[in-house]
C-alpha cells in the first residue's frame, strides 16, 4: 500500500481555518484519499475523500495538488470539537476493503 | 438508521484465556472490518468479512478468528491471549461500492470500540 506523511501533531485557534497536510507520494493513479478522524474515545470517523478534484462537505474541504502526491484537509473554522486525530489514507479505487491508518496528526484547538 | 455498535465496551482477562468481541453492522451494510488499535498508535486491520467469508486479512496470527451472521453482525475471537492483545479492538461496517443503491460505499463506519485489558 502506498504510503502517507503527516506532521505528528498542529495546533490551531478556535474559530480560525486550519490546514492539515498529508504527503503521498508514491499514490498509484487509482488511489482515493480519504481522511478520518478520531476524536478522544471515539472509534474513527470519515470526514472526506477524493480522487482528483478538489472536494467539499459539510464538516470539511479537501484540496488535492495537481501532481496528486499531496492533499490538505481544510477545516473553515475550528471548534474545539475539531481536536482530534486525523488520518489521511489513501484506498485502491475507492474501495473500503481495508484502511492503512498511520500514526495521523493530533489536532489541539486552543479557546 | 441505526449506527455500528459494539458489545462489551470493556474487559479484562488474563492471559491464555479467550475472548469473543461483537458487532452490529449499521444496517444496510453487508461489510464488516476488525481493528486493533494499542494506545498511541493509529488502527491496525486484522480482517474483513463480506456475505459471511473472510474476505482479506491482515498480518494477524491464526488465534485471531471471526464470523459473520446472516444479518450481517459479527464476532471477533481471540484465542490464547497474550499481554500484548490489550487494544481498542474498533469494528466498521461498509458496503462495496455500487451495492448500496446510491448511498455513500467507500467509506467505513466505526463502532465506538471495545477496550480489552490483558493481565
Amino acid at each position: 500500500d502506498a504510503k502517507t506523511t503527516q506532521p505528528n501533531s498542529m495546533e490551531s485557534n478556535e474559530e480560525e481555518p486550519v490546514h492539515l497536510p498529508c504527503n503521498h507520494s508514491t499514490i498509484s493513479g487509482t488511489d482515493y484519499i480519504h481522511w478520518y478522524r478520531q476524536l478522544p474515545s471515539q472509534g474513527p470517523e470519515y470526514v472526506i475523500h477524493g480522487l482528483t478534484s478538489n472536494v467539499n462537505n459539510r464538516m470539511a474541504s479537501l484540496a488535492i495538488a495537481e501532481d496528486r502526491k499531496s492533499s490538505t484537509l481544510i477545516l473553515h473554522r475550528a471548534t474545539l470539537r475539531d481536536a482530534a486525530v486525523y488520518y489521511c489514507i489513501l484506498s485502491p479505487q475507492g474501495s473500503a476493503r481495508q484502511l492503512t491508518f498511520g500514526s495521523g496528526t493530533q489536532l489541539t484547538v486552543l479557546p | 438508521e441505526t449506527g455500528v455498535t459494539q458489545s462489551p465496551t470493556h474487559l479484562i482477562k488474563t492471559r491464555g484465556q479467550q475472548v469473543t468481541l461483537r458487532c452490529s453492522s449499521q444496517s444496510g451494510h453487508n461489510t464488516v472490518s476488525w481493528y486493533q488499535q494499542a494506545l498511541g498508535q493509529g488502527p491496525q486491520f486484522i480482517f474483513q468479512y463480506y456475505r459471511e467469508e473472510e474476505n482479506g486479512r491482515g498480518n494477524f496470527p491464526p488465534r485471531f478468528s471471526g464470523l459473520q451472521f446472516p444479518n450481517y453482525s459479527s464476532e471477533l475471537n481471540v484465542n490464547a491471549l497474550e499481554l500484548d492483545d490489550s487494544a481498542l479492538y474498533l469494528c466498521a461496517s461498509s458496503s462495496p461500492a455500487g451495492t448500496s443503491g446510491g448511498a455513500r460505499t467507500d467509506t467505513q463506519y466505526f463502532g465506538p470500540g471495545t477496550r480489552l485489558t490483558v493481565l
